[in-house]
């Protein structure tokens, strides 16, 4: 058990649409980031956040965006999906004082249409 | 530029054990990680060694890294058939803990 939980688990949307994936961490995690997984694959880095703002970001496009609240909990925001979108998406967060350790939720399975 | 590369399966027999290999290019690696993923779940940290270590064990687990290679391993004692996952190795810098680089990942098969 580590502490982050994701919404939905699974989720299916048509080429086009948005998407809205939510993340929970536990308290004292501040920093949180996105990790794409496509099938077969390593997870891949989208962004981080740190109270509230973003502060690192790999080569994803800005369609890409992310929100970070106070109470701990996160989003990833996906505009104008595309087929290449369709992958586990992961949370990880990091507790303030300990950042080499990240812990990870089960992640939100999109399919794209 | 970063990556890191492992082989893509490997298979033991219960009881025996397991060694995962990874190698990675980037000599500014700060943490390397081994983490575990089971069918359909997310990423459990499984151990990780700070750059200027060379071993660490942590019951069944042992990791070795070989900074002048860019090489690491986890050697799992005793395998079970519940370590049956697939490995990640990965790697990241002091300057941003949180963008890690992983791996393809390492399907380890454990017969009974």
């Amino acid at each position: 058990e580590t502490g982050v939980t994701q919404s939905p688990t699974h989720l299916i949307k048509t080429r086009g649409q948005q998407v809205t994936l939510r993340c929970s961490s536990q308290s004292g995690h501040n920093t949180v980031s996105w990790y794409q997984q496509a099938l077969g694959q390593g997870p891949q880095f989208i962004f981080q956040y740190y109270r509230e703002e973003e502060n690192g970001r790999g080569n994803f496009p800005p369609r890409f965006s992310g929100l970070q609240f106070p109470n701990y909990s996160s989003e990833l925001n996906v505009n104008a999906l595309e087929l290449d979108d369709s992958a586990l998406y992961l949370c990880a967060s990091t507790k303030t004082g300990d950042e080499e350790k990240l812990f990870f939720g089960s992640g939100t399975q999109l399919s794209v249409l | 530029g970063e990556d890191v590369e492992q082989s893509l399966f490997l298979s033991v027999r219960e009881g025996d054990s397991s060694v995962i290999n990874c190698t990675y290019t980037d000599s500014s690696s700060t943490y390397l990680y081994w983490y575990k993923q089971e069918p359909g779940a997310g990423l459990q940290l499984l151990t990780y060694i700070f750059s200027n270590m060379d071993m660490k064990q942590d019951q069944r687990l042992t990791v070795l890294l070989n900074k002048k290679d860019k090489h690491l391993s986890l050697r799992i004692a005793d395998t079970q058939t519940g370590d049956s996952a697939i490995y990640f190795c990965a790697e990241t810098y002091s300057e941003s803990y949180q963008k890690v680089t992983f791996g393809i990942g390492t399907k380890l098969q454990v017969i009974p």
